[in-house]
């Protein structure tokens, strides 16, 4: 079956802009978070939806939000970019998100801005 | 607060050593622990899933042990292979800021693997 779709693969942004990345999970999956990886920091987690809502929320400020659609598709928008947001998102889609979940990765989306 | 540390950063070894990545994590209270590859530049490889009941699972050459109450796990990759070269990462699912149903996965930074032909 298929696994999880990121769209675009790679964008180039001028700052200050925004930016809207999108996921589709694997077919039946309800959960998807979004992680931020950069060199510095590793993969941190910005936020997780299940059923169109918003579950649980990372340590990010206010200009990375996002939404869930009905057929579980996801979108993470990130506003007056800065250089800082340059980094490889990816999302991950998994059945429930609960406590006994595996969770399904990506290829990513590389946003550099300029 | 979660932290996950995982030791070496890097290593290389030849092909067909026998090699053990470990990862320690600060808080027991977790519910799974997945161990991931990442070839550069792309997304995640789930590797091995354990739960917090279990002690180990296997699949191919790969073994991954738990031990919760020590907060350690371990990944074997038995007779490595060139294509194993890649950064493997260790994540633990565990509780969400605000508690409730919902969970997040806490990364460590990862062990760089090169494997030499």
């Amino acid at each position: 079956k298929a696994g999880v779709t990121q769209t675009p693969r790679y964008l180039i942004k001028t700052r200050g802009q925004q930016v809207t990345l999108s996921c589709s999970p694997i077919s039946g999956h309800r959960s998807v978070s979004w992680y931020q990886q950069t060199p510095g920091q590793g993969l941190q987690f910005l936020f997780e939806y299940f059923s169109e809502t918003q579950r649980n929320k990372g340590n990010f400020p206010g200009r990375f939000s996002g939404r869930q659609f009905s057929n579980s598709r996801s979108e993470m928008n990130v506003s007056t970019l800065e250089l800082g947001d340059s980094a490889l998102y990816l999302c991950a889609s998994s059945w429930t998100g609960t406590s006994n979940t595996e969770a399904f990765f990506g290829q990513g989306t590389r946003l550099t801005v300029v | 607060k979660q932290e996950v540390t995982q030791i070496p950063a890097a290593l290389s070894v030849p092909e067909g050593e026998n090699l053990v990545l470990n990862c320690s994590f600060t808080d027991s209270a977790i519910y799974n622990l997945q161990w991931f590859r990442q070839d550069p530049g792309k997304g995640l490889t789930s590797l091995l899933l354990i739960q917090s009941s279990q002690r180990e699972q296997t699949s191919g050459r790969l073994n991954a042990s738990l031990d919760k109450s020590s907060g350690r796990s371990t990944l074997y990759i038995a007779a490595s292979q060139p294509g194993d070269s890649a950064t493997y990462l260790c994540a633990v699912r565990g509780r969400g800021q605000s508690g409730g149903s919902n969970y997040k996965l806490t990364f460590g930074k990862g062990t760089l693997l090169t494997v030499n032909p």
